[in-house]
């Protein structure tokens, strides 16, 4: 069974940069396509990019791009996102999840990013 | 960009009462089409995937059907675990998007 486990919670200043951790397990780590999304309070969804491990290529949300970077460590089965020159109104909780097919089968518990003066 | 428009953004249900939602897309796309529960302070659950798929371990009373570029979830009789908040979301080509979302509360 695939299992994804995050890192904790975050608080931040705007301008900021943040770094989230999203660790895998229950399959082959270079099969997994894990894809970051973010859901502010009372929001729904947004999805913001993905990373195929296995061919180490991305694709990101066009209007995160030069912000925004997913990256993988093989050696530790661990997928990393890092967003930059945070804004106060990008308060919102982080999700990783596996793709399957197009759709999210299995999710990580979330990781709150307050960005706040 | 896919807008996915969905109805109600609340519905009050009781336990056993018959409880439709509706996604309504912005453009036609062909079969991409899921359905998620999310309850407070979790992750989405995937329901329903291909508009009317069941995932494995989703009660029968949820089903999916599709007519043009409508959507819809239906839940036969409401059960005390059914409420949450539900979203549809096309994966038929990127940005991957989502409805706003449909609370479903105690009547």
């Amino acid at each position: 069974q695939v299992q994804l486990v995050q890192s904790g919670a975050e608080l931040k200043e705007p301008g900021a940069s943040v770094r989230i951790s999203c660790k895998a397990s229950g399959n082959i780590f270079s099969d997994f396509i894990i894809h970051w999304l973010r859901q502010a309070p009372g929001e729904r969804p947004e999805w913001m990019g993905w990373i195929n491990v296995g061919l180490q290529s991305t694709y990101y949300a066009h209007d995160l791009r030069g912000r925004f970077t997913i990256s993988a460590d093989t050696s530790a089965n661990t997928v990393y996102m890092e967003l930059t020159t945070l804004k106060s109104e990008e308060t919102a909780i982080f999700f990783c999840a596996n793709e399957k097919g197009g759709r999210f089968d299995y999710w990580g518990q979330g990781t709150l990013v307050t960005v706040s003066s | 960009d896919i807008l996915m428009t969905q109805s109600p953004s609340t519905l009050s249900a009781s336990v056993g009462d018959r409880v439709t939602i509706t996604c309504r897309a912005s453009q036609s796309f062909v079969r991409f089409l899921a359905w998620y529960q999310q309850k407070p302070g979790k992750a989405p659950k995937l329901l329903i995937s291909q508009v009317s798929t069941l995932e494995s371990g989703v009660p029968s009373r949820f089903s999916g059907s599709e007519s043009g570029t409508e959507f819809t979830l239906t839940i036969s009789s409401l059960q005390p675990d059914d409420f949450a908040t539900y979203y549809c979301q096309q994966y038929y080509n990127y940005p991957l998007t989502f409805g706003a979302g449909t609370r479903v509360e105690i009547k």
